[in-house]
C-alpha cells in the first residue's frame, strides 16, 4: 500500500458544526502533516507529527485541533470554523522523522466549505 | 524574502515539445533538498523529482529532469515530450536541514499543454 487516503473528499459545514477530517497511511511512515491550500496558492503547513508527537504547530487557530491516535492515523478536528477557512486540506506523510531528504507523499485532499 | 520563487505564473506548451519551469531558492543552510510536485485539478500533490544539495549529478525521473545550478541557486524542472496529461500546476519546494520537517513551496506555475 503506497498511498495516503483522506476522508471525506468533500465537506460542507456550518460555523457551529463540529467535524473531523481523517488521514491514513500504511507505508510505515513516521511523520505526518496537515496542510491548508487556498485556491491558486501553494499549500501552507499547519501541523507536523513526528513519531506520533506534535512537532510543529504553525500558529494555527485553536478551532483546528490535530490528533494522531497511532502511527498510521492523523485526524483534524474542526469546530466553530469561519467561512475563510474554506480550502483544500491536504494530508501528507514521509518515511523518516524529518530528514531533509524525506519525500512527502500527499493524499487527495478534503475540499472544505464553511457556510 | 521569499525562499522559493517561481517567476512563471502560467505557460502554454505544444504537445510533444519540452518545457522548462523555473525555480530559484534562497538558503544559507548547506544541507537541503529540492522537490518538484505536480498538482492536477483534482487536487492531489504528486511527487515528481528530488535533488539533494550534495548531489553531484542532476536528477532525472523518466520524462522529468532537474537542471540544478547550485551556485545560481536554481533548480529548473524540464519536462520532455509534453503530453496532454501534463497540464497541471507545478510547485517547486525546498526542505532545509535546519528547518526540520518544514517543506516550503513556491507560488507555482500552471502549465497548459496544447494539442
Amino acid at each position: 500500500d503506497t498511498e495516503v487516503t483522506q476522508t471525506p473528499k468533500h465537506l460542507v459545514m456550518g460555523m457551529t458544526n463540529k467535524k473531523s477530517l481523517k488521514c491514513e497511511q500504511h507505508m510505515g511512515h513516521r511523520a505526518m502533516y496537515w496542510y491548508k491550500q487556498k485556491a491558486k496558492k501553494p499549500p501552507e503547513l499547519m501541523f507536523v507529527y513526528s513519531y506520533e508527537k506534535l512537532s510543529i504547530n504553525e500558529s494555527v487557530p485553536s478551532r483546528f485541533s490535530p490528533e494522531c491516535p497511532n502511527s498510521s492515523l492523523l485526524n483534524l478536528h474542526l469546530h466553530a470554523l469561519q467561512p475563510e477557512d474554506s480550502a483544500l486540506y491536504l494530508c501528507a506523510s514521509s518515511p523518516l522523522g524529518g530528514a531533509y531528504r524525506d519525500e512527502q507523499f500527499f493524499g487527495p485532499g478534503t475540499r472544505l466549505t464553511v457556510l | 524574502a521569499q525562499k522559493i520563487t517561481q517567476t512563471q505564473p502560467g505557460m502554454f506548451v505544444q504537445e510533444k515539445e519540452a518545457v522548462t519551469l523555473d525555480c530559484t531558492y534562497d538558503t544559507s543552510d548547506p544541507s537541503y533538498g529540492l522537490f518538484w510536485y505536480k498538482q492536477p485539478s483534482s487536487g492531489e500533490m504528486i511527487f515528481l523529482i528530488y535533488q539533494g544539495s550534495y548531489d553531484q549529478q542532476n536528477a532525472t525521473e523518466g520524462r522529468y529532469s532537474l537542471n540544478f545550478q547550485k551556485a545560481r541557486k536554481s533548480a529548473n524542472l524540464v519536462i520532455s515530450a509534453s503530453q496532454l496529461g501534463d497540464s497541471a500546476m507545478y510547485f517547486c519546494a525546498m526542505r532545509e536541514k535546519t528547518a526540520g520537517n518544514k517543506l516550503t513551496f513556491g507560488g507555482g506555475t500552471r502549465v497548459l499543454v496544447k494539442p
